[in-house]
């Protein structure tokens, strides 16, 4: 079944810790996007790619960076300049520009 | 920056009610998405309805865009205790190459 992974589902980081979420999709989509989801709120964009190679800051890029080396991968490292890092974090992908978005069931991270 | 807000926050309403939530953004959109998102889960594409659209059905869902008003309505008609979940509107802004998501309306269904 085509779909998007992520992994892992629970992740826990100490204080001054980079982590890295993995996100995968078998669906041969061009644009992939990180959000990030507060509790009770709506989506945040964190960074998008629209090709392999190349990728674009979103609203709240600070603390975080991504690397799109493959079409199918777009890891989001969460890095220790990012001092409130609890969120529930969810990737998607889409077709292209304007298409509807896949999510990926997301990866919720814990400081602890 | 966020271009969707939906209206209300919070709905609960009894099973075979419907449901009716909306959405308003500020500039000019190629179209308008929205998305269901259960606890803890990923979000799910509902129906796209372009600019060029007024209306669009999908099963029980109706959606309707006024672009003159810059708002959309979604329509959940007969729900049922499973509609329980988020609703989110987003809207793909001319020239973005990403869509902006509202905050969404918590819906509950009432067995």
């Amino acid at each position: 079944d085509g779909g998007i992974t992520q992994s892992p589902k629970y992740l826990f980081r100490k204080e001054g810790q980079n982590v890295t979420l993995s996100c995968e999709q078998n669906l041969n989509h061009d644009a992939m996007y990180w959000y990030r989801q507060d509790p009770g709120q709506g989506l945040r964009l964190i960074y998008y790619s629209q090709i392999v190679n190349d990728f674009q800051k979103g609203d709240i890029a600070e603390g975080y960076s991504v690397s799109r080396e493959k079409k199918e991968s777009f890891p989001l490292t969460v890095t220790s300049a990012q001092k409130n890092p609890t969120a529930f974090y969810l990737c998607a992908s889409s077709q292209g520009p304007g298409g509807g978005y896949t999510f990926g069931s997301g990866t919720r991270l814990t400081v602890v | 920056s966020q271009q969707g807000e939906e209206d209300p926050q919070a709905l609960s309403i009894q099973e075979g009610e419907n449901a009716t939530m909306n959405c308003s953004y500020k500039t000019s959109i190629n179209n308008l998405q929205w998305y269901r998102q259960n606890s803890g889960r990923g979000l799910v594409h509902l129906i796209l309805i372009r600019s060029n659209e007024r209306e669009k059905h999908s099963g029980r869902l109706r959606v309707t865009l006024d672009t003159s008003k810059k708002s959309s309505s979604l329509l959940i008609t007969a729900s049922r205790a499973a509609d329980t979940a988020s609703y989110f509107c987003a809207t793909d802004a001319r020239g973005a190459q990403k869509l902006v998501f509202g905050q969404g309306t918590r819906l509950t269904i009432n067995p």
